[in-house]
C-alpha cells in the first residue's frame, strides 16, 4: 500500500521559509516522478511543482506562481521528497498534497497524501 | 481563471447520468495531451478517477468513464449515488505554460 507522510507545515510570517518533507513507503519510490499539489482553503487544486525520476535526468518543474521562490528535490535513498519554500507569501497559505506520479515523468497524480497546512500570516 | 474550464456545478437525481465538462484550449488538451480526473470528498485528500482519457484505476466503479475530443474532455457517472456526491477536478498538461494544469473544480450534488 502506497503511503505518503507529509510534514513540515505551520505559521510562518510573510518573507519566511519552510521545508515541507514527504515520507514515502509501500512502493519503490526512485522509480517514479513526484509532485507537490496545493489546495487554498475553500479552493482549487494548484500544480506546485514536480521532479521526475533521477534516471531520466531528475528534471524539476516549478508553477510560474513560485518559480524563483520554490525548489524541489528528492532523496531517493531515504525514500522523501522535499519542497523548500523561500519569500513566503499570504496568497501561499494552503495545504500541500504530496503527490506520486503515476509514471517516470511528471504526469497523472496517482497517490495522495493527507496534506500539510501552511499558514503565511504576520 | 483557471486554463481548463469546468461549470462550477451540476446537480443530477439519483438514478440518472451527468457529465462534467473540461474545456481547454491549443495549447493543452487541443496539442494532444492526456486528460485526468480526480474525486474529492469534503475534508478528504482528491483521489484519481480516470487518467489518459479513458482509463479506470483498479477498484474505480465502471459507472466512471472518461472522453476526450478536440479541446475538450468529459467524465460521465451513470446510475448516480448519494455517495458520487463530491468535487471532481480535471487536469491536463499546457505547453505555453509549461506546467501541469487543474480545472477549477465542479461540485457534483444528488438531489
Amino acid at each position: 500500500e502506497v503511503r505518503l507522510l507529509e510534514s513540515g507545515g505551520g505559521l510562518v510570517q510573510p518573507g519566511g521559509s519552510l521545508r515541507l518533507s514527504c515520507s514515502a513507503s509501500g512502493f519503490i519510490f526512485s522509480g517514479y516522478a513526484m509532485s507537490w499539489v496545493r489546495q487554498a482553503p475553500g479552493k482549487g487544486l494548484e500544480w506546485v511543482a514536480g521532479i521526475s525520476v533521477s534516471g531520466s535526468g531528475g528534471g524539476t518543474y516549478t508553477a510560474g506562481s513560485v518559480m524563483g521562490r520554490f525548489a524541489v528535490s528528492r532523496d531517493d535513498s531515504k525514500n522523501t521528497l522535499y519542497l523548500q519554500m523561500n519569500s513566503l507569501r499570504v496568497e501561499d497559505t494552503a495545504l500541500y498534497y504530496c503527490v506520486k506520479e503515476k509514471y517516470v515523468a511528471v504526469s497523472v497524480c496517482d497517490s495522495w497524501g493527507q496534506g500539510t497546512l501552511v499558514t503565511v500570516s504576520s | 481563471q483557471s486554463v481548463l474550464t469546468q461549470p462550477p456545478s451540476v446537480s443530477v437525481a439519483p438514478g440518472q447520468r451527468v457529465t462534467i465538462s473540461c474545456t481547454g484550449g491549443s495549447s493543452n488538451i487541443g496539442a494532444g495531451y492526456n486528460v485526468h480526473w480526480y474525486q474529492q470528498f469534503p475534508g478528504t485528500a482528491p483521489k484519481l478517477l480516470i487518467f489518459d482519457n479513458t482509463n479506470r484505476p483498479s477498484g474505480v466503479p465502471a459507472r466512471f468513464s472518461g472522453s476526450k475530443s478536440g479541446t475538450s474532455a468529459s467524465l460521465a457517472i451513470t446510475g448516480l449515488q448519494a455517495e458520487d456526491e463530491a468535487d471532481y477536478y480535471c487536469q491536463s498538461y499546457d505547453s505555453s505554460l509549461s506546467v501541469v494544469v487543474f480545472g477549477g473544480g465542479t461540485k457534483l450534488t444528488v438531489l
